[in-house]
Parts: structure tokens; sequence; C-alpha cells
């Protein structure tokens, strides 16, 4: 199976910052990469997929990059509702598998 | 709008079975996926399988292959997973989500909508 590995795993940060989360695979995984958004005893949130493709309906702040085994997860300009737990999904191989999350908190 | 609504919460004993359900409103049933995916108490997401509801086709985690059943019914717009031989491990948030996949049943795709979530739990 594929490994997913994000960092950090929690982070602090405050409304207007910029923050970036990580997601590695352990193997090419071309732009097979989606993020969720996570609020608690909430069903996932689809925010990007394919790597960098904004699915509708989400704010333009936030973003994805990369391809092959390293991406990125921006949100430009923090808001009170995105602190959330983020997860990374890789799709390019059977079994589908998760990063362990990344839980954003208000610094 | 899009809507998948899922049974009720299920206590189970340890060696039973369950079985969960997702209806699906809003669009073509047998145009999308649906994915199973769980989340025991205070842990990430773990994905189960999906079935193709247009063709019956399924497929799943190794890990779960052996206890877990995906069926659906195109007449009710409802998906199904069934788990067998419960454990107190399986004890999680059970979600259903729509997919699409780039290419069919070889996957690549992505889950744009999800289910409130069923709560399993296993306990004697």
């Amino acid at each position: 199976d594929i490994q997913m590995t994000q960092s950090p795993s929690s982070l602090s940060a405050s409304v207007g910052d910029r923050v970036t989360i990580t997601c590695r695979a352990s193997q090419n995984i071309s732009k097979y990469l989606n993020w969720y958004q996570q609020k608690p005893a909430k069903a996932p949130k689809l925010l990007i997929y394919a790597a960098s493709s904004l699915q509708s309906g989400v704010p333009s702040r936030f973003s994805g990059s990369g391809s092959g085994t390293d991406f990125t997860l921006t949100i430009s300009s923090l808001q009170p509702e995105d602190f959330a737990t983020y997860y990374c999904q890789q799709t390019y191989t059977i079994p589908d598998t998760f990063g362990q999350g990344a839980k954003l908190e208000i610094k | 709008q899009v809507q998948l609504v899922q049974s009720g919460a299920e206590v189970k004993k340890p060696g039973a079975s369950v079985k969960v359900s997702c209806k699906a409103s809003g669009y073509t049933f047998t145009a999308y996926y649906i994915h199973w995916v769980r989340q025991a108490p205070g842990q990430g997401l773990e994905w189960m399988g999906w079935i193709n509801p247009k063709s019956g086709v399924t497929n799943s985690a190794q890990k779960f292959q052996g206890r877990v059943t995906m069926t659906r019914d195109t007449s009710m717009s409802t998906a199904y997973v069934e788990l067998s031989s419960l454990r107190s491990d399986d004890t999680a948030v059970y979600y259903c989500a729509r997919g699409w996949h780039e290419y069919g049943d070889h996957g690549r795709g992505w889950m744009d909508s999800w289910g409130r979530g069923t709560l399993v739990t296993v306990s004697s």
C-alpha cells in the first residue's frame, strides 16, 4: 500500500496567516492527490482534487500544488472557519489511502 | 442538490454483522461510484472500498476482504455495506461518499459528497 505522510501533524496559526500543509507519498502517485477538510463531528469535505483543482464552492484562498510524491495545501489567509483537520488522500493505486491528518488550531 | 442519507446508529456484539445503508438523491445514482470510509473514535480516515452502482462491481481494501460486502439496489438508489465478524476495533463512524473516477473501475478519482456517517459500536 502507498503510505501518505502529512506534516506537520498539528499546527497553530492566527486569523489572516498563510498556512501550508505538506503531504508526501511513499511512491509516485502522479496527480492523484486529494485534500479534505473535516470539522469535529462532521463528515469530510472535498477541497482540492487531482492535486490542484479547486472543488466547486470552495473559497479561492485554498490552493493545492505538487505532483509525483510531494504535495502542498496552502491557505492564503486563514479565516475563523478554517480551523479544522485536513487530510490528504491518494487514489493512484488501490487501496486508496489517507494521510494521518493535520490539525489546524487557533493560536 | 446531492444528498446521501445514511441509516441510524447501531450497537452490535462481537462476532455479529452490521449492515449500513446509504440512500442517494439529487443525481443519477448509476453515474457515480459509492465509497465507504470509516473513522474510529479520535482517529483518522480509513478507506474501505467502493461499488460501481451501474454494474455492481466492487473493490475493497485487502484488510476487509472476506468480511465486507458492498451491494446496491438501483431501484431505491441505495448502497449498502455489510461488515461481518465484528470486533471491538470495528467501532467507528462509517461514511458513504459519492465518487468520481477518471479511469472507471481502475479508480483514480475523488469523493465529492459525503453522508453524515453512521456510528457502529461493537461491545459485549
